[in-house]
């Protein structure tokens, strides 16, 4: 069945650290990926998405992700964390052949120390 | 210009109650999704319009659950006889075309609360 998992419900880490968030998706095709950011009662906001150009893709607030189809992964990284980054991240994927729903992973809450 | 827009944005109700829910998509854009994202959990895919077709209603988790779309843009979600399960937030996206890839622009939601 196809599925995204995110690995770490919750991830603390100092400021000025760096920020990895994991994705993981189960397909047999690669399909299209996004990171969403979500803050209090916020809606979804795209940091960045893959579909299916360069597998190093450049977000918002420089963030950034890898599309690694070998180990069909899709991780986020920030090299330097900072204060306002504090929010909860969701990996999301479109399956081709499923559509054009997004299927979420189950987020994970980044916290950012001083 | 405007965003994706949700009302209300909060919204209790009795057990038993009907409810509506709106969603105003960024103009002129094809299609229309609804998700629902209950407490701690990632959004869960309800359903999609492709201008006023409802494409996919797989989603719906009963028959209680009803969405509309009669006019291509404004959509209403409505569910009949609310039960405390139902409480959770409900996000609504569109998207310029619908197309396979295609970047979905989120509202605020509406958070029920169902008591």
């Amino acid at each position: 069945a196809q599925s995204v998992t995110q690995l770490g419900s919750h991830v603390s880490v100092s400021e000025g650290a760096l920020v990895l968030l994991r994705c993981n998706y189960s397909s047999s095709v690669p399909p299209y990926l996004f990171w969403y950011v979500q803050y209090p009662n916020q809606g979804l906001q795209l940091l960045l998405k893959y579909t299916s150009a360069a597998t190093l893709v450049k977000g918002i607030n420089g963030f950034e992700a890898e599309f690694k189809k070998s180990e069909t992964s899709f991780h986020l990284t920030k090299p330097s964390a900072h204060m306002s980054d504090a929010a909860e991240y969701f990996c999301a994927v479109m399956f081709t052949g499923g559509g054009n729903k997004l299927t979420f992973g189950t987020g994970t809450q980044l916290k950012v120390e001083l | 210009g405007a965003g994706v827009s949700q009302s209300p944005r909060y919204k209790v109700a009795k057990r038993g109650q009907d409810v509506a829910l709106r969603c105003d998509p960024i103009s002129g854009h094809v299609s229309l999704f609804w998700y629902q994202q209950a407490l701690g959990q990632g959004p869960e895919f309800l359903t999609y319009f492709q201008n006023e077709a409802q494409l996919d209603k797989s989603g719906l988790p009963s028959d209680r659950f009803f969405a509309e779309r009669p006019e291509g843009s404004v959509s209403t979600l409505k569910i009949q006889r609310t039960q405390q399960e139902d409480s959770a937030v409900y996000l609504c996206a569109s998207s310029l075309r619908g197309r396979l890839g295609e970047t979905q622009y989120f509202g605020p939601g509406t958070r029920l609360l169902v008591l």
